[in-house]
């Protein structure tokens, strides 16, 4: 079974700043999805970045973008230029890749405050 | 498009009443997942339709948990009777046959005091 951990709780970031959120996992899967979503107070669940697995380029989104180490089991998520409405949890998710979707495997989220 | 929907959006109940939370998944999309957070605690997978059909169903933490998704639409989740663990919230999640593309709702806060 896959798992994925997230081991920073709670992290601040002064707005216009930059912040890099953790994130490794454990699969024996050699095909997956890593993805990073973010739950603002709103309570939505917004799909920030996406990275294929046999991808080797980082994938990036504006000021969003992704540090992938697939050798390490490493997907960490930079967030560039910090904005206020950045506020919110970050859940970091795996899905392995069959024929179609299947379930995401979540971490347990960074709640990440932004400061003006 | 309209995205997914889910109502109520938070429901407070007693210990071994009944709740039934619903889901309306993107119009067109095949697979509908639910996903539950218990406070502090990692998004837990309940279980998955495909259409009309329970694809998989593992999540599903005991027998006082009863989903539907009638005709491939709309889907229901029941729980009955509540207990107070069942506290949290319950995302509905959709997707169209091909890998990565999910939609969450806004998920329904569920309070068993």
């Amino acid at each position: 079974a896959q798992k994925i951990t997230q081991t920073q709780p709670g992290m601040f970031v002064q707005e216009k700043e930059a912040v890099t959120l953790d994130c490794t996992y454990d699969t024996s899967e050699s095909n997956y999805y890593l993805f990073w979503y973010k739950q603002p107070p709103s309570r939505q669940m917004i799909l920030v970045i996406r990275q294929e697995a046999y991808k080797q380029q980082n994938a990036t989104e504006n000021r969003f973008s992704v540090n992938f180490q697939k050798a390490a089991k490493s997907f960490s998520l930079k967030i560039s230029d910090s904005q206020l409405g950045d506020t919110a949890m970050y859940f970091c998710a795996f899905m392995k890749l069959l024929s179609g979707n299947t379930p995401l495997v979540f971490g347990k989220g960074t709640r990440l405050s932004v400061i003006a | 498009e309209a995205g997914v929907t889910q109502f109520p959006s938070h429901s407070v109940i007693e210990k071994g009443q009944t709740v039934t939370l619903r889901c309306d998944p993107i119009s067109g999309h095949d697979n509908l997942y639910w996903y539950r957070r218990v406070m502090g605690k990692e998004i837990k997978f309940l279980l998955h339709f495909v259409k009309e059909s329970k694809q998989d169903e593992s999540g599903m933490p005991n027998n006082r948990f009863l989903a539907e998704r009638t005709g491939g639409t709309y889907s229901t989740l029941k729980v009955q009777p509540a207990e107070l663990e069942d506290s949290g919230v319950y995302f509905c999640a959709s997707s169209p046959f091909s890998a990565g593309g999910y939609t969450f709702g806004s998920g329904t806060r569920l309070t068993v005091v």
